[in-house]
């Protein structure tokens, strides 16, 4: 399995609280995203990178901002948590664009 | 606007069936077609397709792409009730490193 980490796992917070989210990877990968999966919408890309500092937009990106400072760690954050960011999140890898590999998923309830 | 639709939405089969799952697409500068399973957490990788007619097998599992009518098939044979899963289809498609949508799955159940 290729090594990626997520954290937190679980979380619950509170509307309008700064989450953030991580992703480590240990593959030395060139690409990593953050994915939202929702009932009835499937997989949607937030962010992604293809190096360090070098990051960009996804399809549904309104609300989110993330951080590159390292080849392994990729930071998904939520400055003002809303309810409709409740969603569990999937940060990916990928060496070749396409072919990619998940984490764990990290489930976040926004009250 | 780019999409990627997948059917059926969900499946209920019987162990020893075979299924055919169906992906078509509708994108700019298409690249290559993907296909992963989602059990109860994260998604893994099945194929990658990048050529018409060429099958991609592993095992019970086989998937073949037709970039002419733009779809792609999944094929499941003798199944098992370790089959039953989400499988996701995505596209990749687009310039410089691409972009990657996903179709929104078909729920698998074998019964045994």
């Amino acid at each position: 399995d290729a090594g990626i980490t997520q954290s937190p796992r679980h979380k619950v917070t509170e509307t309008g609280t700064p989450v953030t989210l991580r992703c480590h990877q240990t593959e030395n990968h060139r690409y990593m995203y953050w994915y939202r999966q929702d009932p009835g919408h499937g997989l949607r890309l937030i962010h992604y990178s293809y190096g360090v500092k070098d990051t960009d937009k996804g399809e549904v990106s309104d609300g989110y901002s993330v951080s590159r400072s390292k080849t392994e760690d990729f930071l998904l954050t939520l400055e003002s948590a809303t309810s409709s960011q409740t969603s569990v999140y999937f940060c990916a890898i990928s060496e070749f664009t396409g072919e990619l590999f998940f984490g764990e998923g990290s489930r976040l309830t926004v009250l | 606007e780019d999409k990627v639709v997948q059917s059926p939405l969900s499946l209920v089969v019987h162990e020893g069936d075979t299924v055919t799952l169906n992906c078509s697409y509708e994108v700019t500068n298409f690249r290559s077609l993907l296909w992963y399973k989602q059990e109860k957490k994260a998604p893994t990788f099945l194929f990658m397709l990048t050529s018409s007619g060429i099958e991609k097998k592993s095992g019970r599992l086989s998937s073949i792409l037709d970039k002419k009518e733009l779809f792609s098939i999944l094929n499941i044979t003798a199944t098992q009730t370790g089959d039953s899963a989400v499988y996701l289809c995505a596209v990749l498609y687009g310039g410089s490193q691409g972009n990657l949508i996903f179709g929104k799955g078909t729920k698998l159940s074998v019964k045994p």
